[in-house]
């Protein structure tokens, strides 16, 4: 069965430092992958999207992601975290049929 | 309008009633695309509309749940005799043209409360 998987539940980095968040996919071929973004009281933003070619993507807000067909992973990352980032983050993987499947979600907490 | 709109933005019924959730699509995009999201969880795709063609049904739950498009423009998701499992955030998505490399513009929502 197609499926997305975020390990971490909740992340807590501080202001500055550097952040990942993990995805993993399983699916019979290589999945369409995207990065949404929740803010409290805000609509699901599209961060970045991977469909082929260059392996790193780089995406809005200053994220990118890396896909790595080996690890069936698609990893985004940021290198320095701002207080306005702390939301939840959903990796989701399309087929071209246009269903989709979404992980759970990392909530990203920032500390001062 | 600028973005996509769902109505209501917060629902409460009783077990057993039925609901009506609405959702407006950018103008112009195709397809239109209706998810379940549960407390704590991920998005469960529910329904896909492409333009004219017959929607995709098969994330639909069960046979109370329903919806319908008119044209490529409103769409109207129905659960009938709700349950308190359907409690949850349902999420609307309207993109430019048919296909999964399109980026899907989310509305706000409608939080549904079965008591």
């Amino acid at each position: 069965a197609q499926s997305v998987t975020q390990p971490d539940i909740h992340i807590t980095v501080s202001e500055g430092a550097s952040l990942e968040l993990r995805c993993n996919y399983s699916y019979g071929a290589t999945p369409y992958l995207f990065w949404y973004v929740q803010s409290p009281g805000q609509g699901l933003q599209l961060l970045l999207k991977y469909f082929s070619g260059d392996t790193l993507v780089q995406g809005i807000k200053g994220f990118e992601a890396e896909f790595k067909r080996s690890q069936s992973s698609f990893n985004l990352r940021k290198p320095s975290v701002h207080w306005s980032d702390a939301a939840e983050y959903f990796c989701a993987a399309f087929t071209n049929a246009g269903k989709s499947t979404f992980g759970d979600g990392t909530t990203l907490t920032v500390k001062p | 309008g600028a973005g996509v709109s769902q109505s209501p933005s917060n629902k409460v019924t009783e077990k057993g009633k039925d609901v009506e959730l609405r959702c407006d699509p950018i103008s112009g995009h195709t397809a239109l695309y209706w998810y379940r999201q549960r407390l704590g969880q991920g998005l469960e795709f529910l329904i896909y509309f492409q333009g004219n063609s017959a929607p995709d049904k098969s994330g639909l739950p069960s046979d109370r749940f329903s919806a319908e498009r008119t044209g490529e423009s409103v769409s109207t998701l129905t659960i009938q005799r709700t349950q308190q499992e359907d409690s949850a955030v349902y999420l609307c998505a309207s993109s430019l043209k048919a296909g999964s490399t399109d980026t899907q513009y989310f509305g706000p929502g409608t939080r549904l409360t079965v008591l």
